[in-house]
């Protein structure tokens, strides 16, 4: 499958700060990505998604970034808060197919 | 909004038997089921995609004799593993495309074979 992985397993930030997750994918044909939000056992919850004619997308306290040049995305979540403590996941599909998940990357808020 | 149920959340066997992991898509229909497999710490690999009324596409290394999946209904997608092993213990999601990109995830199923 495609190779999709983040530059850091684990962050952490205060509650109140702004976090930034990164992932690089390696599948130029990529045309779909997605975000997701895991907690401790239980399955992947959907945050947002970003098509590859997108540069940018916003949600509520949340933000995707493509950057189609370097195949790297990253998701920012502004005013960090407590519950959005888990582990993170993107997500990368071609032709609306398989979904290929990356590594994963642990978000700790400090309160 | 759309919903994916798996069942049994969490089920515990013994080493030879085999065990069913059942995932509806409660709300709307879905021609493609995928089912992913995550060890602690780790990411989800796809293991296969189911699609109803044909056989499933396993991913490279995926045992489609230990790993059977059937998707008889456009509602229901079922993950057997067959004579299980120790090793087999794992948590197991299912996924359902509902349209184009839309696709939505299961709460997981936890399986420990003893």
């Amino acid at each position: 499958g495609e190779s999709v992985g983040l530059h850091l397993p684990t962050l952490s930030v205060q509650e109140g700060d702004n976090s930034i997750i990164n992932c690089a994918y390696s599948n130029s044909a990529s045309d779909y990505f997605i975000w997701y939000k895991q907690e401790s056992g239980k399955g992947p919850q959907f945050i947002i998604d970003i098509r590859s004619n997108m540069d940018k997308r916003q949600g509520q306290r949340v933000t995707v970034l493509l950057n189609k040049t370097v195949k790297h995305l990253s998701l920012q979540i502004a005013a960090t808060q407590p519950g959005d403590s888990a582990v993170y996941f993107c997500a990368e599909t071609v032709g609306a197919n398989n979904l290929f998940f990356g590594t994963g990357t642990r978000l700790t808020v400090i309160p | 909004g759309a919903v994916v149920s798996q069942h049994p959340s969490r089920v515990i066997c013994k080493s030879g038997t085999s065990v069913k992991i059942e995932c509806r898509s409660l709300d709307f229909q879905a021609t493609t089921m995928f089912w992913y497999r995550q060890f602690p710490k780790q990411s989800l690999m796809l293991m296969a995609t189911s699609n109803e009324g044909s056989k499933a596409t396993y991913e490279q290394g995926v045992e489609k004799d230990k790993f059977l999946i059937n998707h008889a209904s456009l509602t229901l997608s079922t993950l057997t593993v067959t004579s299980a092993h120790p090793e087999d213990s794992s948590f197991y999601i299912c996924s359902a495309r509902q349209g184009g990109n839309t696709i939505y995830f299961g709460e997981g199923s936890w399986l420990t074979v003893v």
